[in-house]
């Protein structure tokens, strides 16, 4: 099945300090989505982005889906972006489709 | 609705007694997840409804757990005979065909 791998598992930053989390997956996708966990366990979409770039604010994003990986940049970071940062990934394997979550990296600003 | 709502938001029970979770979609989305959070770990994908497709089951974690939904609405997942490691954060997601995520609040299942 597809597997999804993040990186770094858990990052620390100064308050202002830019930061790149990775997002590896091992098929083709037609689905990859970035969110944010915050404390309280809400999870908040970013990006539903299964190729190219986006921006938002101080956030953005760039999957290339033909070497299977995407990244999410924060810049200037702030205490409220503390939480978990999940990248899942939607394909179909077997004929059945199936949507993963990675295991996720904790930033504590 | 204006978002994803799930009920209840807090359950206790003990084990061995059946629970039963809600989920209603955001209005017009056809797909609807189900997903279990333990305590400080990743999203275990459950169960998957497209349409009137026959769901995706095989994420299931056992037989006692089982998942139906009506139409493009509301859908329910059961946990029959519960066990402590049943324990987690159920959540429910919706969406347009396969495209954008949109998640519930999850309810939060104790069994003791």
């Amino acid at each position: 099945g597809i597997q999804v791998e993040q990186s770094p598992p858990d990052l620390i930053l100064q308050e202002g300090a830019n930061s790149t989390l990775r997002c590896n997956f091992s098929d083709s996708v037609n689905n990859l989505q970035w969110f944010h966990q915050n404390p309280w366990g809400q999870l908040i979409n970013l990006f539903y982005i299964p190729s190219g770039t986006k921006q938002n604010g101080r956030l953005s994003a760039t999957t290339v889906a033909t070497e299977r990986y995407s990244l999410l940049y924060i810049s200037s970071s702030q205490t409220t972006d503390s939480g978990v940062y999940f990248c899942a990934v939607g394909g179909s394997t077997s004929g059945t489709y199936k949507y993963i979550f990675g295991t996720g990296t904790r930033l504590k600003v | 609705g204006a978002g994803v709502s799930q009920s209840p938001s807090n359950k206790v029970t003990e084990k061995g007694k059946d629970v039963e979770l809600r989920c209603d979609p955001i209005s017009g989305h056809t797909a609807l997840y189900w997903y279990r959070q333990r305590l400080g770990q990743g999203l275990e994908f459950l169960i998957y409804f497209q349409g009137n497709s026959a769901p995706d089951k095989s994420g299931l974690p056992s037989d006692r757990f089982s998942a139906e939904r009506t139409g493009e609405s509301v859908s329910t997942l059961t946990i029959q005979r519960t066990q402590q490691e049943d324990s987690a954060v159920y959540l429910c997601a919706s969406s347009y065909g396969l495209a954008e995520q949109y998640f519930g609040p999850g309810t939060r299942l104790t069994v003791l």
